[in-house]
């Protein structure tokens, strides 16, 4: 079945570095994605989210963006701090799913002082 | 507390068994979602509930497994005849507001050996 999934499993950045990570999806019926990170041993944690109406959202020190025409989703990070070191999912919506989320694989951030 | 708490924290079983994991969401939230999430990968939908009904268990994986929420608050994810396949992190989620604002509780470790 259609799904989300994610280019990089890994990613290395420099403290004070931008961080980018993408997510491809599939399903166009999808109307609204989340961005999700995760700690080690903690639930997911709510980061920033778009509704397919919109092609960029601006959050703090965050920025999504929406490719409708490529289905390609990204996670932006300004200035990334250790503290952002985690594993980061983002998620789709079908727009005839309710309050079902479809999770990605997952990209794990490295924070590198 | 302030937020969604899952008990136990690790569950190991024996295979064949039978274990609760309990959710108790944040005080008035009306939604409630189970996940389960695999090592390394990003968590699937199992059930939603809205109030004391299931609105949507449709990621259910078979009949082993069944939740209940019978006052709207605390549920219980109920797996019979535990496999090993079943090992994974059983995430719970809670929200007033619909999925957007669905905050994760830290999950049970279930280890089925």
């Amino acid at each position: 079945g259609e799904s989300v999934g994610l280019h990089l499993p890994t990613l290395s950045v420099q403290e004070g570095d931008n961080s980018i990570i993408n997510c491809a999806y599939s399903n166009s019926a999808s109307d609204y994605f989340i961005w999700y990170k995760q700690e080690s041993g903690k639930g997911p944690q709510f980061i920033i989210d778009i509704r397919s109406n919109m092609d960029k959202r601006q959050g703090q020190r965050v920025t999504v963006l929406l490719n409708k025409t490529v289905k390609h989703l990204s996670l932006q990070i300004a200035a990334t701090q250790p503290g952002d070191s985690a594993v980061y999912f983002c998620a789709e919506r079908q727009n005839n799913a309710g309050n079902m989320l479809t999770f990605g694989g997952g990209t794990r951030l490295m924070v590198k002082p | 507390g302030a937020g969604v708490s899952q008990t136990p924290s690790n569950k190991v079983t024996e295979k064949g068994k039978y274990v609760e994991l309990r959710c108790d969401p944040i005080s008035g939230h009306t939604a409630l979602y189970w996940y389960r999430q695999s090592l390394g990968q990003g968590p699937e939908f199992l059930i939603y509930f809205q109030g004391t009904g299931a609105a949507d268990d449709s990621g259910l994986p078979n009949d082993r497994f069944f939740a209940v929420r019978p006052e709207g608050s605390v549920s219980t994810l109920k797996i019979q005849r535990t496999e090993r396949g079943d090992s994974a992190v059983y995430l719970c989620a809670s929200s007033s507001t619909g999925i957007r604002g669905a905050f994760f509780g830290q999950g049970t470790r279930l280890t089925v050996v």
